[in-house]
């Protein structure tokens, strides 16, 4: 069955580091999302890509976040100067079409020390 | 007006027993209301979800009530299972293609063996 994946499964980082999370969607999904989840609170929704620029952006995801999807397999996630609130649990998801169904990788957990 | 409120926090159910999670939202151009299951480490997974043109829609021993006029609807898990435990979020996301869930907090499912 195919699926979503994301590496690293953990990253650790130094504030003020840039970090690239990774994502490989479902092969023949057009729709890709990000989101966090900071430990005991709600996912939250950061930005939705598609046709190769952003669709949708919260008020979390600054200019510190940049999304792109530099092969037609990858989509990553840039946070270019971390910051100790961006420690949390990031997932990538796509769906197929704008009102499918997304599915969800296991996620990224990032610690900013 | 973009929050979905998630009752209870915590659950725990004997095994065989019926689980019960409660969700309701303001905003009235919401018109697909899915629930995820998240097991430890995991991606949230998509269980059922459903579209305020029907009360109730049932897969197994996962059923959504929805009561549109409420603005709530609730995840009824039948003959609960020790394989049931995990978190369950609702969401909710409105018409267009962008398709960004907001989430509610989550419960957290014990069930009893």
């Amino acid at each position: 069955e195919p699926e979503v994946t994301q590496t690293p499964s953990h990253q650790v980082t130094q504030m003020g580091q840039e970090v690239i999370l990774r994502c490989v969607p479902i092969s023949n999904h057009l729709y890709f999302y990000w989101y966090r989840q900071i430990l005991g609170q709600k996912v939250e929704f950061l930005v939705s890509f598609y046709n190769n620029e952003i669709s949708e952006k919260s008020e979390i995801f600054d200019d510190q976040f940049s999304v792109e999807r530099p092969d037609g397999s990858n989509f990553t996630l840039k946070i270019r100067s971390t910051k100790l609130e961006d420690s949390a649990m990031y997932f990538c998801a796509s769906s197929e079409w704008g009102a499918g169904e997304q599915f969800f990788g296991p996620g990224t957990r990032l610690t900013v020390l | 007006q973009q929050q979905v409120k998630q009752s209870p926090q915590s659950l725990i159910v004997q095994k065989g027993g019926i689980s019960i999670i409660n969700c309701a939202y303001e905003n009235t151009a919401f018109d697909y209301f899915p629930w995820y299951q998240q097991f430890p480490g995991k991606g949230p997974a998509l269980l059922i979800a459903i579209r305020p043109d029907v009360s109730e829609k049932k897969e197994g021993r996962f059923t959504i009530s929805f009561n549109k006029s409420a603005k709530q609807f609730s995840l009824h898990i039948m003959d609960s299972q020790p394989g049931d435990s995990a978190t369950y979020f609702c969401a909710a996301t409105d018409a267009g293609n962008n398709r960004k869930l907001i989430w509610g907090l989550g419960t957290s499912l014990a069930v009893n063996p």
